[in-house]
């Protein structure tokens, strides 16, 4: 099976940084790839499929990129609501694994 | 609008068999594959399997094969999930999650349930 690597594991920034979080498959889905966001409690949320595509309703902030193997989800601008845990996943098919998650906290 | 609701809370005792329900609407059940995703305490999400309501074909991961049994009743836009032989470390969270559309092009889950929590204790 594939798996999907995350990194880092968690991260500490600033209201207005701009953070990065990678994800990196074992071997290429093409552009099979889904960023989720939970915050704490909640019911993880789609931001972003198909790599690079912004789910509806997603601040522009969000943006992600990458093919293959290697992906980014990039934050342009922090902003406190943007305190949560972050999932990759594949979905070209079964298993559809998630990365382990990318924990964000505000400095 | 979209919306899956799961059944409530339930506390097991190892050994024991659990079955969590997902009753959805705002869609038609059988043009969505339905998945299961479950977290433990704590930890990450792990996707357990789907199935397409269609067909009732499913899909399980390696780790829960033998052990979960996913099933549906088209009549209620209902599904199920039941994993058996239960030890704590089933202890977790599960969500249904809506898939991709049956004969469709692949898709994330993009409509979740609220979760259900099931705790194995004895």
């Amino acid at each position: 099976d594939i798996q999907m690597t995350q990194s880092p594991s968690s991260l500490s920034a600033s209201v207005g940084d701009r953070v990065t979080i990678t994800c990196r498959a074992s071997q290429g889905i093409t552009n099979y790839l889904a960023w989720f966001q939970q915050k704490p409690g909640k019911v993880p949320k789609l931001l972003i499929y198909a790599a690079s595509t912004l789910q509806s309703g997603v601040p522009s902030r969000f943006s992600g990129s990458g093919s293959g193997t290697d992906f980014t989800l990039t934050i342009s601008s922090l902003q406190p609501e943007d305190v949560a845990t972050y999932y990759c996943q594949k979905y070209d098919d079964a298993p559809r694994t998630f990365g382990q998650g990318t924990r964000l906290e505000i400095k | 609008q979209v919306q899956l609701v799961q059944s409530e809370i339930e506390v097991k005792q190892p050994g024991a068999s659990v079955k969590v329900s997902c009753k959805v609407s705002g869609y038609t059940f059988t043009d969505y594959y339905m998945h299961w995703v479950r977290q433990a305490p704590g930890q990450g999400l792990e996707w357990m399997g789907w199935i397409n309501p269609k067909s009732g074909g499913t899909k399980y991961a390696q780790k829960f094969q033998g052990g979960v049994t996913m099933t549906r009743d088209t009549s209620i836009s209902t599904a199920y999930m039941e994993l058996s032989r239960l030890t704590s470390d089933d202890t977790a969270v599960y969500y249904c999650a809506r898939g991709s559309r049956v004969a469709g092009i692949r898709f994330p889950s993009d409509y979740w349930g609220q979760g259900t929590l099931v705790t194995v204790s004895s």
